[in-house]
This record gives C-alpha cells, sequence and structure tokens, in this order.
C-alpha cells in the first residue's frame, strides 16, 4: 500500500506524559501536514512540513513539535500530555507545496487518561 | 484569517430526495475550494474541487463568489451517500510561513434515510 500510513492506530496515555505519533506520506509526495480532529473543533491544521523543511504553522500548541526527515516521514511529538489532547491525529500529504489535493492517513487516536 | 463555515452538524434526507449541503467561507482573495468525504471505516477523501468543474458521484458543486459559498449539492440522494462531509478552502498562492494548510469547515454529517 503506497498511501499515507500513520502509526500507532491508538495510544492511551497518562497526563504528564509523552507521545510520538509517526507518519509516512504517499510515495513521491513531499508536503506533509498534521491534523488534529476533536468533537468541538473539527479538524484543526496543526503544522506543514515540504521536503524537510517547516512550510506552515497553524494552532499548534508550544507543547507539540513536529520534524520531517530525509526519508520524508514524520513525526508528531506531544509532550506534557494534558485531557484536553485527547484527539484523532491525522497526517496527510500531497505532491505541491501549497495545500490542495490532500491524501490522509487512517489517524492515531489519542487518549489522555 | 480564512475561515470555513458549514452550518449543519448534521443533516438527514430520504433517498431520492434532493441534498444540499451548506458552505460559507471567509476569504479576501480567490480561493480554492474543496469537499472532502469521509464514509465509515474509511480515510477522508477528496470528493471534488472548484476549478475541475466536474461531477463525482453525482455532486456537485458551485463557487458563488458574491456569496462567499460552495454548496455541495445531488439531485437524487442514494443510501451510499451517507458520510460525513468536509468543506475546505486553500490559497492557491500560498508560499508559506503563515498559518496555512488546508482549513476545514467542522464537517456535515449526511444521514440518507431508507
Amino acid at each position: 500500500d503506497s498511501g499515507v500510513t500513520q502509526t500507532p492506530k491508538h495510544l492511551i496515555t497518562a497526563t504528564g506524559q509523552r507521545v510520538t505519533l509517526r507518519c509516512s506520506p504517499r510515495s513521491g509526495d513531499l508536503s506533509v501536514y498534521w491534523y488534529q480532529q476533536s468533537l468541538d473543533q473539527g479538524l484543526q491544521f496543526l503544522i506543514q512540513y515540504y521536503n524537510g523543511e517547516e512550510r506552515a504553522k497553524g494552532n499548534i500548541l508550544e507543547r507539540f513539535s513536529a520534524q520531517q526527515f530525509p526519508d520524508l516521514h514524520s513525526e508528531l511529538n506531544l509532550s506534557s500530555l494534558e485531557l484536553g489532547d485527547s484527539a484523532l491525529y491525522f497526517c496527510a500529504s500531497s505532491a505541491r507545496i501549497a495545500a490542495g489535493e490532500l491524501f490522509f492517513g487512517e489517524g492515531s487516536r489519542l487518549t489522555v487518561l | 484569517a480564512q475561515r470555513v463555515t458549514q452550518p449543519e452538524k448534521l443533516l438527514s434526507v430520504f433517498k431520492g430526495a434532493p441534498v444540499e449541503l451548506k458552505c460559507n467561507y471567509s476569504y479576501s482573495g480567490s480561493p480554492e475550494l474543496f469537499w472532502y468525504v469521509q464514509y465509515s471505516r474509511q480515510r477522508l477523501q477528496l470528493l471534488l474541487r472548484h476549478i475541475s468543474r466536474e461531477s463525482i458521484k453525482g455532486f456537485t458543486a458551485d463557487l458563488n463568489k458574491g456569496e462567499t459559498s460552495f454548496h455541495l449539492k445531488k439531485p437524487f440522494a442514494q443510501e451510499e451517500d451517507s458520510a460525513m462531509y468536509y468543506c475546505a478552502l486553500s490559497d492557491p498562492m500560498y508560499s508559506g510561513g503563515g498559518a496555512d494548510g488546508l482549513t476545514f469547515g467542522k464537517g456535515t454529517h449526511l444521514i440518507i434515510q431508507p
């Protein structure tokens, strides 16, 4: 499957902890986007990387960080977790530098207890 | 700042009835508008984009710049249309450096009743 893959699919952790979510983009796509989906806020854009460099930031908290590696996979690091961080985190990729047609992964569901 | 508003969280119609999912946007330039769909247990995927002016699965959407709307329509709903629908906006001239990426509305859950 050459689509966007995300791991883990589910993650349960405690407040104050740190987790890392991983995303492999579609083959050939250079842009990676991270989105947070919660019941109240819908899909919130967090951050975009293009070919290893940060391109845009959205509503990303300072406790969160991301990077894109030379092989183009990306990781989203969430630290000092709070209950409100419980959400579905989506990764998407595209071939373009500007957002257009995005290809989404299945998401990583994070539950903070 | 750009914003996408989908006023209906839930829309329920009967099979065979017309469907209209509303989307309004706030943006000063000339955006690209999209509709994304998420069927049960499937990934979020692109349904259609305004620049293509195409009909996908019987759905069409017309960009009305005067009303800043991009409503999604289908004349005869089918049960398989039941899904979450998201309207989204992108700045085609975007070159990075600000809060961007695709801006999504909060979504409308469409339920087609038999």
